[in-house]
């Protein structure tokens, strides 16, 4: 069975430009998260979806939105890229909405970079 | 705000041995807790993951919780090389349904001499 898969790997972009990544859930996977990994940390919370909906927003300003299609895919979208933006950015799915026997598993990421 | 704590090490132990790595969490009410480990350039990936107070053994890997004490614990015994790499503690920020949000440690660096 495929894994959970993030496109694009890397990605350059300027500040001010806008980027958006894609993930695709393991097949049977309703939940979709996005993580953001800076060099040193671990990852942190950005969005949450289930079902479609969103069901859990991080501390990440506005320039960060996200949707759920309805195969389970799911796009991030960053406007105003900044410098500090740059990170791994990090996709997940589970099989349920809660943590309760239902581990996250990871994509392999979008390394994103903004000069 | 629910907090998780690592040693970020590194941590160096000699090829065979027992690798202890600790994490404690500030959320007494969290009721699950996951053990990831990330290679360098890589995504976490899950290796552990624990519920019920005591140990729990998959393989070489041994998860220890004590809720009373808010500590989690993983020991990799016959450590290799290749078990080199940064783990990650993660803690369910909410209990319950709702929503699922992980909050991670920093991670710990584990280095296995050969």
């Amino acid at each position: 069975d495929a894994g959970v898969t993030q496109s694009p790997t890397h990605l350059i972009k300027t500040r001010g430009q806008h980027v958006t990544l894609r993930c695709s859930p393991i097949s049977g996977h309703k939940s979709v998260s996005w993580y953001q990994q800076v060099l040193g940390q671990g990852p942190q919370f950005i969005f949450q979806y289930y079902e479609k909906e969103e069901r859990g927003r991080g501390n990440f300003p506005d320039r960060f939105s996200a949707r759920q299609f309805p195969n389970y895919s799911s796009e991030l979208n960053v406007n105003a890229l900044l410098l500090g933006d740059s990170a791994l950015y990090l996709c997940a799915s589970s099989s349920f909405q809660s943590s309760y026997n239902s581990p996250l598993h990871f994509g392999n990421g979008t390394r994103l970079t903004v000069t | 705000q629910k907090e998780v704590e690592q040693n970020s090490g590194p941590l160096s132990v000699p090829e065979g041995a027992i690798a202890s790595l600790n994490c404690t969490y500030s959320d007494r009410g969290s009721q699950s807790f996951f053990w990831y480990r990330q290679y360098s350039g890589k995504s976490p990936e899950l290796i552990m993951f624990i519920y019920s107070n005591g140990d729990k053994e998959d393989g070489r890997f041994t998860a220890q919780l004590n809720k009373a004490s808010q500590y989690v614990s993983l020991l990799i015994r016959d450590s290799q090389p290749s078990d080199s790499a940064t783990y990650l503690c993660a803690v369910p920020a909410g209990v319950g349904a709702g929503s699922y949000q992980l909050t991670f440690g920093k991670g710990t660096k584990l280095s296995v001499i050969p």
